[in-house]
């Protein structure tokens, strides 16, 4: 099974601050990691598919990058909006992983 | 648009059969190549894959439900179930449905908006 660790666990940041959200793989996964939102109530949003492609919709201050066992989501320009928690998610292999998510707090 | 619901009984009883359906609308559950997925988030805490069916009725499990779990599909109805035997209180949590995006192995990019399953007596 491939473990994704996402640092760090909770983050409390101001509004347009940047904010760095890091996934780890316990293998390398090439581009198969994908990132999610979600906020409180909700079911996960997709933000951005195979580690750096933007899903349709999604606000232009997300952006990932990374290949192989090292990702990093990235939310420039923070909004009170985006208050929520993220997590990775694998598709290399079976079973499907997520990272343990990461909080996001607004200041 | 893909849309998906989660229905069945908001508690279930420890040791009993946890038994949920998700409803396709949108798209068939037997045509296009895309798994059909379960995934469970217990209270306060991340999200969890249980396992997936293929449009051709093929299934994989999370190896640590494996031989708790059963996924299967009724295509005439466009839905897809899911049932989990000898449920305990560590199986509490919201469970959703979701379909990958494209075909094979992907993102999740439609999901249910899920159903919250207590397990208590």
């Amino acid at each position: 099974e491939i473990v994704l660790t996402q640092s760090p666990d909770f983050q409390s940041v101001t509004p347009k601050e940047k904010v760095t959200i890091t996934c780890r793989a316990s293998q390398s996964i090439g581009s198969s990691l994908h990132w999610y939102q979600q906020k409180p109530d909700q079911s996960p949003k997709l933000l951005i598919k195979y580690a750096s492609q933007s899903f349709s919709g999604v606000p232009s201050r997300f952006s990932g990058s990374g290949s192989g066992t090292d990702f990093t989501l990235t939310i420039n320009s923070l909004e009170a909006e985006d208050a929520a928690t993220y997590y990775c998610h694998q598709s290399y292999s079976l079973p499907r992983t997520f990272g343990q998510g990461t909080e996001v707090e607004i200041k | 648009q893909v849309q998906l619901q989660e229905s069945g009984p908001g508690l279930v009883k420890p040791s009993e059969t946890l038994s949920l359906i998700c409803t396709v609308s949108g798209g068939s559950v037997s045509s296009g190549s895309y798994y059909w997925n379960w995934i469970r988030q217990p209270p306060g805490t991340g999200l969890e894959w249980i396992g997936h069916i293929y449009y051709n009725g093929s299934t994989n499990y999370n190896p640590s439900l494996k031989s708790r779990v059963t996924i299967s599909a009724d295509t005439s109805k466009n839905q897809f179930s899911l049932k989990l035997s000898s449920v305990t209180t560590a199986d509490t949590a919201v469970y959703y449905c979701a379909r990958d995006g494209v075909a094979g192995l992907a993102y999740f990019q439609h999901w249910g908006q899920g159903t919250l399953v207590t397990v208590s007596s």
